[in-house]
C-alpha cells in the first residue's frame, strides 16, 4: 500500500520550454502532496506543500510563478517548471500523505530534469 | 533551508557488521522518520517514530526517538550488501505543519 508514482522519470528539454511533472497516489487518497528538489549528493529540499483544491504553499526562496503546482484531485498533483533554464536541472521528487497516515510521507520515484 | 545534522556523512563497513547513525538538532521534533534512498530513486520509508524515548524495529533495523526530542538514531544489524544506499532522517518540527526537515544523509557502503 501507499504507492506513489511520478511521470516522466526522465526529461530533457531545451532552455526556455516548460515541463510538466505528474505525481499520483495509486492506492490511496492523498490529502497533502509535497514537492522536493534534490541536487546531486545533497539532501531533499522542500519546495512546496499542496492540498487538494487549494493553492500550494511555497517555501521561502521558491518562485511560485516559476514552479507552478496544481493539486486538482486527491490522487494527482502536477509541478510545471516554466521557462526552464539549465540551473533548473535537478531531481524532483514528490511525496504524499493521507489523513490517517500519522504524518508519514510516501515518496514517488523522482523525475530527473535536464535543461540544455 | 534548515537541515538536520546527520552523522556520519559516509561509512564503509564489512558485511555482517553493525551500523549506527544519528541525527541531531537544536530544535524539538514531534516525529522522526528514517528513509533509505537508492541512486536515482525516491526515498523509501524504513521506520517512523512518534514519541520521545520510543524504540522501534523493522527487521534488522532499529531506531529510537531521543528523550530530549532533539535527536534520533538508526542501527542496522548484520549488514548485507543490499543495505548500500543513502539513509536520511526527517523530523517534523513542533510546528503542526507536517513539513519535514531532512537530514544531510549518511552514505553507506558495504564491503562483501
Amino acid at each position: 500500500g501507499a504507492v506513489v508514482s511520478q511521470h516522466p522519470s526522465r526529461v530533457i528539454c531545451k532552455s526556455g520550454t516548460s515541463v510538466k511533472i505528474e505525481c499520483r497516489s495509486l492506492d490511496f487518497q492523498a490529502t497533502t502532496m509535497f514537492w522536493y528538489r534534490q541536487f546531486p549528493k545533497q539532501s531533499l529540499m522542500l519546495m512546496a506543500t499542496s492540498n487538494e483544491g487549494s493553492k500550494a504553499t511555497y517555501e521561502q526562496g521558491v518562485e511560485k510563478d516559476k514552479f507552478l503546482i496544481n493539486h486538482a484531485s486527491l490522487t494527482l498533483s502536477t509541478l510545471t517548471v516554466t521557462s526552464a533554464h539549465p540551473e533548473d536541472s535537478s531531481f524532483y521528487i514528490c511525496s504524499a500523505s493521507y489523513e490517517s497516515s500519522y504524518n508519514e510521507q510516501f515518496f514517488g520515484p523522482g523525475t530527473r530534469l535536464t535543461v540544455l | 533551508g534548515q537541515q538536520l545534522n546527520q552523522s556520519p556523512q559516509s561509512m564503509f563497513i564489512q558485511e555482517g557488521e553493525d551500523v549506527s547513525m544519528n541525527c541531531t538538532s537544536s530544535s524539538i521534533f514531534n516525529t522522526w522518520l528514517w528513509y533509505k534512498q537508492d541512486p536515482g530513486e525516491g526515498p523509501v520509508l524504513l521506520i517512523a517514530l512518534y514519541k520521545a524515548g520510543e524504540l522501534t524495529s523493522n527487521g534488522r533495523l532499529t531506531a529510537q526517538f531521543g528523550i530530549t526530542r532533539k535527536d534520533s538514531f538508526l542501527n542496522i544489524s548484520a549488514s548485507i550488501p543490499s543495505d548500500v544506499g543513502i539513509y536520511f532522517c526527517a523530523g517534523d518540527p513542533a510546528s503542526g505543519t507536517y513539513k519535514y526537515i531532512f537530514g544531510t544523509g549518511t552514505r553507506l557502503k558495504v564491503l562483501a
